[in-house]
């Protein structure tokens, strides 16, 4: 068990829709990464968040947003929800060690 | 797009076979990590190379690095059960982004 946790475990929403999820980091961990991964596919990289600001993105529209709070904990929100936007949805936390610990995830599915 | 590509894209195997799995990258790497990753829910961390290194052992594990092919290979000795899983490459090209490979797959048979 890595310690970072995620919610929700699933989630179903319509098309155009909007979608928040949460992750809770390891403790002592500052950084925060998002990714997706879409079925039969590697995780692809949305965003960091390091002491509560934007520290890198990915190619993803700027329809994906997050916020990182003071426990660093972290939110990723993503708004007029498309279909392709089905996929699971990973947050992992790290220190300086490079090492990332994942969470569980959370299936999302756009119907 | 990905960064790694790992080869094969399947893999089975009977249970006490090695499992050997190769992961292409394109760009210049700080370091290289491996992921295991069960029923298509988080990942778990496995082993990081860096660099500098050519070859690394973790328990069952060994993993090799040949940065002038941009090459790694990961082997399981004495498969088990358990160690039915995706597995990814994953790339640190700079300090924020870990790219990861599309994975393979490994079935050991009992």
């Amino acid at each position: 068990e890595t310690g970072v946790t995620q919610s929700p475990t699933h989630l179903i929403k319509t098309r155009g829709q909007q979608v928040t999820l949460r992750c809770s980091s390891q403790s002592g961990h500052n950084t925060v990464s998002w990714y997706q991964q879409a079925l039969g596919q590697g995780p692809q990289f949305i965003f960091q968040y390091y002491r509560e600001e934007e520290n890198g993105r990915g190619n993803f529209p700027p329809r994906f947003s997050g916020l990182q709070f003071p426990n660093y904990s972290s939110e990723l929100n993503v708004n007029a929800l498309e279909l392709d936007d089905s996929a699971l949805y990973l947050c992992a936390s790290s220190s300086s060690t490079l090492e990332q610990f994942f969470g569980p995830g959370t299936r999302l599915t756009v119907l | 797009s990905q960064q790694g590509e790992e080869d094969p894209q399947a893999l089975s195997i009977q249970e006490g076979e090695n499992a050997t799995m190769n992961c292409s990258y394109k760009t210049s790497i700080n370091n290289l990590q491996w992921y295991r990753q069960n029923s298509g829910r988080g990942l778990v961390h496995l082993i990081l190379i860096r660099s500098n290194e050519r070859e690394k052992h973790s328990g069952r594990l060994r993993v090799t690095l040949d940065t002038s092919k941009k090459s790694s290979s990961l082997l399981i000795t004495a498969s088990r059960a358990a160690d039915t899983a995706s597995y990814f490459c994953a790339t640190y090209a700079n300090d924020y982004k870990l790219s990861f490979g599309a994975g393979t797959t490994v079935t050991v048979r009992a």
